[in-house]
């Protein structure tokens, strides 16, 4: 099965910073890879998903964007964080069905 | 509406009872589900997968799908304070691991 490694697992960063993100996936070669926030009571919000490397799609307009510079990494960014942009942050990859979860990011924008 | 609708909860069980966790959808083309569970600050694990309609079943825990209705089940027996956290249900079409849809989760509590 697949390992989702993702750092840094709790970030503070002012309002109008940049933001980077960075999921690695171990296990499993040419996965599907997401990114979901999560907000309380709200459950998981797809954020973004790629197919492979280059191919990203967007799923909500938002402050942030997304890249997959190779196969099994997955970058989350943002040139000017809001405080809005505030959660839990998950990277996933999928292999056929299943997907496998990081660990998670908390990210407070101040 | 919701593609997925979950109740949040809280669900309070005393240890040992049998739980009962729900999800009903609206997407007729779903074909995978999963239930995923999740402690506090931790990412989502995988708990049971099924494909189409039936059962399945790993130890305490039993995954129904009823697609006549639109209705996923996960059964804990024997429930266990270790087993106090939130379940996420969530389900993709024929595409498979392709954009799966998540309920909001149901935060769950078994008490001694």
């Amino acid at each position: 099965s697949q390992t989702i490694h993702q750092w840094p697992a709790t970030l503070v960063q002012p309002v109008g910073s940049p933001l980077s993100l960075e999921c690695t996936v171990e296990g499993t070669s040419n996965p599907n890879l997401y990114w979901y926030r999560q907000a309380a009571g709200r459950g998981l919000q797809l954020l973004f998903y790629s197919v492979g490397i280059g191919q990203i799609s967007s799923e909500v307009p938002q402050n942030l964007s997304a890249s997959r510079p190779q196969d099994r990494q997955f970058i989350l960014s943002s040139k000017k964080l809001l405080l809005s942009d505030s959660g839990f942050y998950l990277c996933a990859g999928a292999d056929r069905t299943e997907a496998f979860f990081g660990q998670g990011t908390r990210l407070t924008v101040v | 509406q919701k593609e997925v609708e979950q109740d949040p909860g809280p669900l309070s069980v005393p240890e040992g009872a049998i739980v009962s966790l729900n999800c009903t959808y609206s997407n007729s083309a779903f074909q995978y589900f999963m239930w995923y569970r999740q402690y506090s600050r931790k990412g989502p694990e995988l708990l049971m997968y099924t494909y189409s309609s039936g059962n399945k079943e790993d130890g305490r825990f039993t995954a129904q799908v009823d697609k006549s209705s639109k209705y996923i089940s996960l059964f804990i027996r024997d429930s266990q304070p270790s087993d106090s956290a939130t379940y996420l249900c969530a389900m993709s079409g024929p595409g498979g691991g392709n954009k799966l849809t998540f309920g909001t989760g149901t935060q769950l509590k078994v008490e001694l």
